[in-house]
């Protein structure tokens, strides 16, 4: 089974700051990664699937980077707002036909 | 159009007995997923279907039979409920089942077993 490890688990930042969390994954048979927001009560939504080295991609405040070759991709919020409290999940398929694999999450809290 | 819906949304049973968890998606997807999601460990794959007529194991099968009806429809039986099964479900469909797709998510089940 595939490994998608995401750190830190949990963190606590006050409005305006900026932030990244990372997320691992094997690099060999790499498909595509996934970045998922889930608030609580609701339903996890996507915010970008990447499948190139060196894809960047951005939605508002949000953005992210993938490097497929050392198994890693970093997810960015900038000017952080209490909306931005959710949730972060990353998936990856190591195989095609094969499901995702999704991290525990980044448990992002912003404070006013 | 709903997106994908689930029904109940929450349900508790005795252990032993046995319920299904009903999925549907009204966005013409190929493929469909039911996950587990458990404090401190993610979302987990139960089952999939690819396409209407298949079916596969995902990460923790066990205890669970899954029966795509048709394109739409894609539901989850617990056999016999036990505690471990207790946990909220999430059904979850993609286009084509690429990669590259992304996944649509249902608001979830939350299932309780006593």
């Amino acid at each position: 089974i595939l490994n998608v490890e995401q750190s830190p688990q949990s963190l606590h930042v006050q409005e305006g700051d900026s932030t990244n969390f990372t997320c691992s994954f094997p690099s060999s048979n790499f498909y595509a990664l996934h970045w998922y927001r889930w608030e609580t009560a609701k339903s996890p939504e996507a915010l970008f699937v990447m499948t190139l080295n060196g894809d960047e991609k951005k939605k508002g405040r949000i953005s992210a980077t993938l490097n497929t070759k050392e198994g890693y991709s970093y997810l960015y919020i900038k000017g952080s707002q209490p909306e931005d409290s959710a949730t972060y999940l990353c998936a990856s398929l190591g195989q095609a036909g094969t499901a995702l694999i999704f991290g525990k999450g980044t448990t992002l809290s912003v404070s006013s | 159009n709903a997106g994908v819906t689930q029904t109940p949304k929450f349900q508790v049973l005795k252990t032993g007995q046995s319920m299904t968890l009903q999925c549907a998606q009204d966005m013409n997807h190929n493929s469909m997923y039911w996950y587990r999601q458990d404090p401190g460990m993610g979302l987990r794959l139960i089952y999939y279907s690819a396409s209407e007529g298949t079916t596969d194991k995902g990460e923790v099968p066990n205890g669970y039979n899954v029966s795509r009806l048709n394109k739409r429809e894609f539901s989850l039986r617990l056999e016999s409920a036990a505690p471990s099964q207790t946990s909220v479900y999430f059904c979850a469909s993609s286009e084509l089942g690429l990669a590259r797709e992304t996944q649509y998510f249902g608001p979830g089940t939350r299932l309780l077993v006593l």
